[in-house]
């Protein structure tokens, strides 16, 4: 299994602030023919399922806004925040899906400092 | 706008099976992979596996010898059995709608706890 490992565990961020979360796939999720990397971003709410926000490491599903930006390629990912708002208090998992089983990281929860 | 609602029994016994449904309501079923996920109390995700609507299935290995997910197209419903429960599959039990296997939708999850 392709294991995904998430840093910080937890992070607390002032609003209008950057908040900045990694993960690291244990071998690389970049699929050569197509140049894409299967990687996706979700957002879980307490008390509530996760919700898509980012495929392909960068890709915004419709609807999230654009203070969400996801990079990187290989090995390495990064979703950003750009400002924090409070509605975005939550907790953030990567996930890979470029080969079976799907994995997920340990999950990053985002905090208003 | 597609809906799924899921159902099935949230208090089982050690080495009971644990039996899930979950109904999609509103759009096309036979487009997706139907897809079911687990979390532990205060844990992260794990992917249980998923069907479509031919019957292909897809499961995770490490659960591979307890899980049989099975689907019904004239209700437009798949389910989940998990046999031979422990306390260790005490989980919130997500289906989701799998689109080129990204987690779109997902059905408000059942807290299943075992317990004796």
């Amino acid at each position: 299994d392709i294991v995904m490992t998430q840093s910080p565990d937890s992070l607390a961020v002032s609003l209008g602030e950057r908040a900045t979360i990694n993960c690291k796939s244990s071998q690389s999720v970049l699929y050569s023919s197509n140049n894409k990397n299967f990687l996706s971003w979700y957002q879980q709410k307490p008390g509530q399922p996760p919700k898509l926000l980012i495929y392909w490491a960068s890709t915004r599903e419709s609807g999230v806004p654009d203070r969400f930006s996801g990079s990187g390629s290989g090995t390495d990912f990064t979703l950003t925040i750009s400002s924090l708002q409070a509605e975005d208090v939550a907790v953030y998992y990567c996930q890979q899906y470029y080969i079976s089983p799907l994995t997920f990281g340990g999950g990053t929860k985002i905090e208003i400092k | 706008q597609v809906q799924l609602q899921q159902w099935g029994a949230g208090l089982l016994k050690p080495s009971e099976t644990l039996s899930l449904t979950c109904g999609v309501y509103g759009g096309s079923f036979n487009d997706y992979y139907w897809t079911w996920i687990r979390q532990p109390p205060g844990k992260g995700l794990e992917w249980i596996g998923e069907i479509n609507h031919s019957g292909r299935v897809n499961y995770n290995p490490s659960l591979e010898s307890r899980v049989t997910i099975s689907v019904d197209t004239s209700k437009n419903q798949f389910s989940l059995n998990l046999t031979s429960v422990t306390a260790a599959d005490t989980a919130v039990y997500y289906c989701a709608r799998s689109t080129a296997v990204l987690l779109q939708k997902w059905g408000q999850g059942t807290l299943v706890t075992v317990s004796s």
